[in-house]
């Protein structure tokens, strides 16, 4: 099932702009991950963040967590042509198994 | 350091055939993960293995199955292909397979699967 719905699902902004992408997810979890995918391809990693943590920056990326209102947002400042990718949020659900639980992700095109 | 590697990278099979996709883990880590990621569908989790042992397993039929070895690597087997199961099929690895703060899961390139 489901976990994470991102949300928008698809997001169009011009290079140079702030993009500004959220996930909600419905049960505790032990972390929040971020992560890119290319046209298909493998995931990149860009982020987790734990339970006990509320904000977390990596170069151009920052990332929030609301674990009362169970909901977490990816920002990224000053977007190039090179961020077009889909992005996805992942839980690790606590209780669960080892997997993650991925939302459905937001497809990002910025345009020259 | 080298990161998660999966062959093939595309594999084309016909229905009812069986079809072995491989991952080697990062240098270090003993957990490894398979997804699929079907077209419609996002990425569901297909099998978890740490230190050799299968330790939890997604909803999916026993015609998924997999190991890992000694070295850690792994191998997912589909047997007796369906249509439905052309996909990208994606490895991670992590540290550790605990459920806990540092569960941090990276991916390979994925194998693509297709199902004629």
């Amino acid at each position: 099932s489901q976990q994470g719905e991102e949300d928008p699902q698809a997001l169009s902004i011009q290079e140079g702009e702030n993009a500004t992408m959220n996930c909600s997810y419905k049960t505790s979890i032990n972390n929040l991950q971020w992560y890119r995918q290319n046209s298909g391809r493998g995931l990149v990693h860009l982020i987790l963040i734990r339970s006990n943590e509320r904000e977390k920056h990596s170069g151009r990326l920052r990332v929030t967590l609301d674990t009362s209102k169970k909901s977490s947002s990816l920002l990224i400042t000053a977007s190039r042509a090179a961020d077009t990718a889909s992005y996805f949020c992942a839980t690790d659900v606590r209780g669960s198994q080892g997997n993650l639980i991925f939302g459905k992700g937001t497809k990002l095109s910025v345009k020259p | 350091e080298a990161g998660v590697t999966q062959s093939p990278t595309h594999l084309i099979k016909t229905r009812g055939q069986q079809a072995t996709l491989r991952c080697s883990p990062i240098s270090g880590h003993t957990s490894v993960y398979w997804y699929q990621q079907a077209l419609g569908l996002g990425l569901q989790f297909l099998l978890w293995y740490d230190e050799g042992e299968e330790r939890n397993r997604g909803n999916f039929p026993p015609r998924f199955s997999g190991r890992q070895f000694p070295n850690y690597s792994s191998e997912l087997n589909v047997n007796a292909l369906e249509l439905e199961d052309s996909a990208l099929y994606l490895c991670a690895s992590s540290f550790t397979g605990t459920s806990d703060p540092y569960n941090e899961q990276f991916f390979g390139p994925g194998t693509r699967l297709t199902v004629l």
